[in-house]
C-alpha cells in the first residue's frame, strides 16, 4: 500500500521569504500523480499544484513550485515571496493511475506566515 | 468552473437520529465522488468512493450500514449518517472527479461540520 509522509507538523516563514515543505511517499508503482493541496481556516481544500510522475520537469504555478525526485520518492513544495494569505494547512497527496482516483494524503504541515 | 457544493454546512443533531449531507457538482458531471472525514488538526481520511449508478466502495473499517452513500445522478451524491452518536461528530468533506479535462483532479466541497449531542 502507498503511504505519504509529511515530517514537518508546523512551519513558519517571514512574509516575502521562501519556505519549503517536505513530503516523501512510498510506492512500488511507476506511474502516478502527486498533488499539494492547501486548506485555509475556511477548511476549503484548494489544489495548489500537480505533478505527473512520468514528467521529469518540475511543476510550477506562479509562486509555487515543486522539487520532484522520483528515485528518492520526494515531492517538496517551495513557496516563494510568501504572503499572509499563504497561511494554511498544506497536504501532500498521492494518486495511483489505477485505483479509481483515490487520494492518499499526508498528515499535513501547518504553515504560518509572519508579517 | 469545477465547483462542488455541500449542504448543509453545519448540522447539529441529537444522538440516535439520522443526518443527510448532500454533495453537488455545479458545473460539471462527476463520474466519481469521494467522501472524507477529517478530525481537528488531522488529515483527510477517505471513507468511500461512489460512482454514479453503482454501489459505493467503502474503505476498510468504515461501516457501510452506518454511513449510507447514494450517487443517484452525475451531479449529486448523498451521505447519510444513520443513528448518529457523539463519536460521529466530525468534519465531512466530499470531492468530485470529472471524466473530462484533468481526469486526475478532484474538486472539493466546502465541508459539513456535524455535531451530535
Amino acid at each position: 500500500a502507498q503511504t505519504v509522509t509529511q515530517s514537518q507538523p508546523e512551519m513558519s516563514v517571514q512574509e516575502a521569504e521562501t519556505v519549503t515543505l517536505s513530503c516523501t511517499y512510498d510506492t512500488s508503482e511507476s506511474d502516478y500523480y502527486l498533488f499539494w493541496y492547501k486548506q485555509p481556516p475556511s477548511r476549503q481544500m484548494i489544489l495548489v499544484i500537480r505533478q505527473e510522475a512520468y514528467k521529469q520537469q518540475n511543476a510550477t504555478e506562479n509562486r509555487f513550485s515543486v522539487n520532484f525526485q522520483k528515485a528518492a520518492k520526494s515531492f517538496s513544495l517551495k513557496i516563494s515571496d510568501s504572503q499572509l494569505g499563504d497561511a494554511a494547512m498544506y497536504f501532500c497527496a498521492y494518486m495511483s493511475y489505477n485505483q479509481g482516483g483515490k487520494l492518499i494524503f499526508g498528515q499535513g504541515t501547518e504553515l504560518s506566515v509572519k508579517p | 468552473g469545477a465547483v462542488v457544493s455541500q449542504h448543509p454546512s453545519r448540522v447539529i443533531c441529537k444522538s440516535g437520529t439520522s443526518v443527510k449531507i448532500e454533495c453537488r457538482s455545479l458545473d460539471f458531471q462527476a463520474t466519481t465522488m469521494f467522501w472524507y472525514r477529517q478530525f481537528p488538526k488531522q488529515s483527510l481520511m477517505l471513507m468511500a468512493t461512489s460512482n454514479e449508478g453503482s454501489k459505493a466502495t467503502y474503505e476498510q473499517g468504515v461501516e457501510k450500514d452506518k454511513f449510507l452513500i447514494n450517487h443517484a445522478s452525475l451531479t449529486l451524491s448523498t451521505l447519510t449518517v444513520t443513528s448518529a452518536h457523539p463519536e460521529d461528530s466530525s468534519f465531512y468533506i466530499c470531492s468530485a472527479k470529472t471524466s473530462g479535462g484533468f481526469t486526475d483532479t478532484q474538486y472539493f466541497g466546502p465541508g459539513t461540520r456535524l455535531t451530535v449531542l
